[in-house]
């Protein structure tokens, strides 16, 4: 079966601009994930959508950061303004209904903002 | 909220070396989960566990739960084995999430 694909899989830009990210999860997956993975740490998660309802979005810094799951398939990440800090690796992941269930991640993408 | 401690953060071997990587957490969990990144950023899954040992070539994974401790052993190690190892911890009810460790940077040396 196909994976979870991201695009772009690089992206460069200067702070205060505005960038969006995109994920296609596997097909049939209720449940998707994004986490922001700056460098030397572990994933974090941002937001988890159940179809294309939010289920966690506690960690997600609502003033600039911004996602949405239209129709329960695609999701969009979208910053906007850019900060130097948010230059981290974005990652989507998807998985079934249950939370105990495998996530799989796609490839992530890498955001330097300067 | 869970913490989940990884060690060591770094460390290099020699190809054919038996490899362990700890993992510790603080709460009571319902799975944890062993993933590989490697350069580049993909992430693939592991291993999930809530009990007991899972073996999957020369992957060994296993779970303490009184002690809220894992290990991930590799035996027969070799330089493609060089990755980061995450272990990710979700908690009881699952309304929290995976939470991460930082990682722990294998390399293998031929």
């Amino acid at each position: 079966e196909a994976g979870v694909a991201q695009s772009p899989r690089y992206k460069i830009i200067e702070k205060r601009q505005s960038v969006a990210f995109w994920c296609n999860p596997i097909s049939g997956h209720a449940t998707l994930y994004w986490y922001q993975q700056i460098l030397g740490q572990g994933p974090k998660l941002l937001i988890q959508f159940q179809n294309n309802g939010v289920v966690d979005d506690s960690q997600l810094p609502k003033d600039r950061f911004s996602a949405e799951r239209l129709k329960g398939v695609d999701s969009t990440l979208k910053i906007q303004p850019a900060k130097l800090e948010d230059s981290a690796v974005y990652l989507c992941a998807s998985g079934g209904v249950l939370v105990q269930e495998t996530q799989y991640f796609g490839p992530g993408t890498r955001l330097l903002v300067l | 909220k869970n913490e989940v401690e990884q060690s060591p953060q770094n460390l290099t071997a020699q190809e054919g070396e038996f490899i362990t990587i700890n993992c510790s957490y603080s709460v009571g969990i319902s799975a944890l989960h062993w993933l590989q990144q490697h350069p580049g950023g993909g992430i693939v899954s592991l291993f999930m566990l809530s009990s007991g040992k899972k073996k999957h070539g020369r992957l060994i994974a296993t779970i303490n739960i009184q002690e809220k401790h894992s290990s991930l052993h590799i035996t027969a190690s070799h330089p493609r084995d060089s990755a980061v190892y995450i272990c990710a911890a979700l908690s009881g009810g699952g309304a929290d999430g995976l939470t991460f460790g930082k990682g722990t940077h294998l390399i293998i040396q031929p």
